[in-house]
């Protein structure tokens, strides 16, 4: 159980597109999911707090007009890199919280994102 | 502030010794602490997680932690490691906040030598 997709696993984009990114709970429902960015060699740095239903929370930094995040069902979390630039690049994670228990997320198996 | 240390960046074991990754945490209230492992090409995974009762909680793969509460440690352990095993982990602390956001330690890498 508590099992979370990504897709897709891998994207090449050029400078200047966006690409969308799919996060899905497949067993269960998820009211809460969460965001992150992870560079190489470095612990999972949060961007943002998506809650179905609700605008999205974003941590400190992170650009919310440039990383689109929307939660329209509660087994569904996009993410779109909007004019996607090199430094975007990176390895995208998102997790799903369990409702009802006390923290505990559940990861997808993420997506690398290559801007060239 | 809350947060979380792990302070060994990088630990190799050899096959069959036994393991421990220290994870020091700071938090007003009580806890609740998790340890996840990611391996190479695949997503984190949740090993075991601590919310209160026993203080050794046991999770997957033969790994346990304890909550230590005057040491403001949940250190990992396993008896015996296994080649497998080699991965980096991750120990976090949920926040006591709606969403109960994870902040997580920096991560140690372990390296498992034949």
């Amino acid at each position: 159980g508590a099992v979370v997709s990504q897709h897709p696993s891998w994207v090449i984009c050029k400078s200047g597109t966006s690409v969308k990114i799919e996060c899905r709970s497949l067993d269960f429902q998820a009211t809460t999911m969460f965001w992150y960015r992870q560079f190489p060699k470095q612990s999972l740095m949060l961007m943002a707090t998506s809650n179905e239903g609700s605008k999205a929370t974003y941590e400190q930094g992170v650009e919310k007009d440039k990383f689109l995040i929307n939660h329209a069902s509660l087994t569904l979390s996009t993410l779109t890199v909007t004019s996607a630039h090199p430094e975007d690049s990176s390895f995208y994670i998102c997790s799903a919280r369990v409702e009802g228990t006390s923290g505990e997320q559940y990861f997808g198996p993420g997506t690398r994102l290559t801007v060239t | 502030a809350q947060s979380v240390t792990q302070p060994d960046i990088h630990i190799t074991v050899s096959e069959g010794a036994s393991l421990e990754l220290r994870c020091n945490y700071s938090y007003g209230a009580t806890p609740y602490l998790f340890w996840y492992v990611q391996s190479p090409g695949q997503g984190l995974q949740l090993l075991l997680k601590y919310f209160s009762g026993d203080t050794l909680v046991q999770g997957i793969k033969g790994f346990e932690a304890e909550f230590k509460r005057s040491q403001s440690s949940f250190n990992l352990r396993k008896p015996s490691v296994h080649w497998s095993d080699a991965a980096e982990y991750f120990c976090a602390v949920a926040n006591a906040g709606n969403n109960r956001k994870l902040i997580w330690g920096l991560g140690t890498s372990l390296a498992v030598n034949p």
